[in-house]
């Protein structure tokens, strides 16, 4: 299985909404979906699991949604903390990461 | 709290060894399986190998699989990473990551440690 995100880069403005796409080259269980984040010089710190339930800690503006192929992670508003890159990944395979930076 | 501790990465000669460790405590170590995971400088996340709850299984990606050897001590509770045949695509963090059951899913990470393969 291959995980596609995009865009590779994502520029956006603090309070905007952020939308980012994980696509798999078949169809694959949803229960195996995770999102991370990782920013610079630290580990990736799990987010999503299951493909849409958040990770303990993690804040309600972090949604994780989709099915079969196809599975997206929202930010509804960016803090400046969560700009960073992330990774969704399907059991043992990781997808390449959006960075999300500051336009 | 969770917590997992790598030690053990150090610059290495090409065709040389060297012994990851994991230190994990805050949870019960033996009812989790666990996993290390890579990321070569500036690039994605690359995993290498997961292991059951005892031991008796274990998974490795066909890059690392006779290379690397993944092993765990429940009553030290730690997990560890043998590298042998190192290379210069060996050099990376390695990570070392709890496995959250029935999702395959890594929800702790440890810092990680630099491995560095250079002559």
């Amino acid at each position: 299985i291959v995980l596609t995100q995009s865009p590779g880069t994502l520029s956006l403005s603090p309070g905007e909404r952020a939308t980012l796409s994980c696509r798999a080259s078949q169809s694959i269980s949803s229960s195996y979906v995770a999102w991370y984040q990782q920013k610079p010089g630290q580990a990736p710190r799990l987010l999503i699991y299951g493909a849409s339930t958040r990770a303990t800690g993690i804040p309600d503006r972090f949604s994780g949604s989709g099915s079969g192929t196809d599975f997206t992670l929202t930010i509804s508003r960016l803090e400046p903390e969560d700009f960073a890159v992330y990774y969704c990944q399907e059991r043992i395979t990781f997808g390449p990461g959006t960075k999300v930076d500051i336009k | 709290e969770v917590q997992l501790v790598e030690s053990g990465g150090d610059l290495v000669q090409p065709g040389g060894s060297l012994r990851l460790s994991c230190a994990a405590s805050g949870f019960t170590f033996s009812s989790y399986w666990m996993s290390w995971v890579r990321q070569a400088p500036g690039k994605g996340l690359e995993w290498l190998a997961n292991i059951n709850l005892d031991g008796t299984k274990k998974y490795l990606v066909d890059s690392v699989r006779g290379r690397f050897t993944i092993s765990r001590d429940n009553a030290k509770n730690s997990l560890y990473l043998q590298m042998d045949s190192l290379r210069a695509d060996d050099t990376a963090v390695y990570y070392c990551g709890r496995i959250i059951g029935g999702y395959d899913t890594r929800d702790y990470w440890g810092q990680g440690t630099l491995v560095t393969v250079s002559s």
